[in-house]
């Protein structure tokens, strides 16, 4: 299977500690993007890169929350001093060229839960 | 700011009719739209996708359609399948990339 991989699946962690999340997109995507989705919620864009290049972040991204993408390949989304708040499915998509009519596709998520 | 509506949480439709799911969606600058289904646990898979220089796209049993002056897109499931009952998601971009998602409307097709 070539499509978007995560991991792990599932998260739990107490409240205060730092977590970080693995994705890999499908091959030779050099866009990735990073959403959360909370309960009875859409997924809301994070942030993403272009290659290694970290494009764009969105408001929703504090400073606790760092994305990297060291190689334009997989890339870690780590969350520092983890809050309740941020118990929710982070999911990671790409895409395959410089187009904005690209179609995004998704992994299966990492849920987090902070306890 | 919800740019993007999905205004029916739900919806219940009997196997081999048509569904109809709707979309609202404020910004003007959106030029791409998108669909896409979601089973509990996996993330979101694309459906079907629609540029705004069309007003429709079909793909099999997938429709769908867009209505620029009034902001409003739909997509038609015809005949509808037991295998179609998941969360559908509407989806937009504006030339910058990223996404912006309308909360989802829950699909269940009766036997």
């Amino acid at each position: 299977d070539t499509g978007v991989s995560q991991d792990p699946r599932h998260k739990i962690t107490k409240r205060g500690q730092n977590v970080t999340f693995r994705c890999d997109p499908i091959s030779e995507h050099n866009r990735l993007y990073w959403y959360r989705q909370t309960l009875g919620q859409g997924p809301e864009f994070l942030t993403y890169f272009q290659n290694e290049a970290q494009l764009e972040k969105s408001r929703l991204l504090s400073d606790r929350f760092s994305a990297e993408r060291p190689k334009g390949s997989f890339s870690t989304l780590e969350i520092q001093r983890t809050e309740q708040g941020d118990s929710a499915m982070y999911l990671c998509a790409s895409s395959p060229r410089d187009s904005s009519t690209d179609t995004q596709y998704f992994g299966p998520g990492t849920r987090l839960t902070v306890l | 700011d919800q740019q993007v509506k999905q205004n029916s949480p739900s919806l219940s439709v009997q196997e081999g009719r048509i569904s109809i799911l709707n979309c609202d969606y404020t910004n003007s600058m959106f030029d791409y739209f998108l669909w896409y289904k979601k089973y509990p646990a996996e993330g979101p898979t694309f459906l079907i996708s629609i540029s705004s220089i069309k007003d429709k796209n079909e793909d099999g049993r997938f429709t769908v359609f867009l209505n620029k002056s009034a902001k409003h897109l739909s997509l038609h499931i015809v005949p509808s399948q037991p295998g179609d009952s998941a969360v559908y998601f509407c989806a937009a971009s504006a030339n910058d990339y990223k996404l912006s998602f309308g909360a989802g409307t829950t699909v269940t097709v009766r036997a």
